[in-house]
């Protein structure tokens, strides 16, 4: 069935190091992509976002890129600091739907 | 700061209790959705309720219920509650039923024994 993935539970980057997470998702009718960070408890930040019509966009230090050859997201932070820990999860979204799905999540562990 | 509250924060329930859980919109806003976080999990999907009225849903049983009041506030009613409803649930408020500038609130932890 369709599915929104990830490739790795669990980074642990040094501080100051760039982070690169990664996801994979299935559904090719998915248009719409964004990354939430989660703090322990509380809900899911909004991160960035990107369009399947977009390959890649930036922010203020992170940026997503998007392959949709492979159906593949990945989220870069540079210079990770130890603000950074967290947990973060990928989410889609297919046109015309009213609900994001979401990965299950990788923990970014920064070591100081 | 998001602006979207929820209540409780946490909650212990036993097996087939029911319980309602509560969440504050934030200003502005006038479609709620609700997600289920299982423990270790993403969120997934229940309902979204838009001007009162369910505007699409989930794969979660009809025990699972929802409300929308004039104020855009909303509750999710969970009936005969199960061990597996054992979960963060989490609200979102958006300022239309389309899934960007979607804010979460910090969501209420269910316990059931």
């Amino acid at each position: 069935g369709e599915s929104v993935g990830l490739h790795l539970p669990t980074l642990s980057v040094q501080e100051g190091d760039n982070s690169i997470i990664n996801c994979a998702y299935s559904n090719s009718a998915s248009d719409y992509f964004i990354w939430y960070k989660q703090e322990s408890g509380k809900g899911p930040q909004f991160i960035i976002d990107i369009r399947s019509n977009m390959d890649k966009r930036q922010g203020q230090r992170v940026t997503v890129l998007l392959n949709k050859t492979v159906k593949h997201l990945s989220l870069q932070i540079a210079a990770t600091q130890p603000g950074d820990s967290a947990v973060y999860f990928c989410a889609e979204n297919g046109a015309g739907n009213n609900d994001m799905r979401f990965g299950a999540g990788t923990r970014l562990t920064v070591k100081p | 700061e998001t602006g979207v509250t929820q209540s409780p924060t946490h909650l212990i329930k036993t097996r087939g209790q029911q319980v309602t859980l509560r969440c504050s919109s934030q200003s502005g806003h006038n479609t709620v959705s609700w997600y289920q976080q299982a423990l270790g999990q993403g969120p997934q999907f229940i309902f979204q309720y838009y001007r009162e009225e369910e505007n699409g849903r989930g794969n979660f049983p009809p025990r699972f219920s929802g409300l929308q009041f004039p104020n855009y506030s909303s509750e999710l009613n969970v009936n005969a509650l199960e061990l597996d409803d054992s979960a963060l649930y989490l609200c979102a408020s958006s300022p239309g039923t389309g899934v960007t500038e979607q804010y979460f609130g910090p969501g209420t932890r269910l316990t059931v024994t």
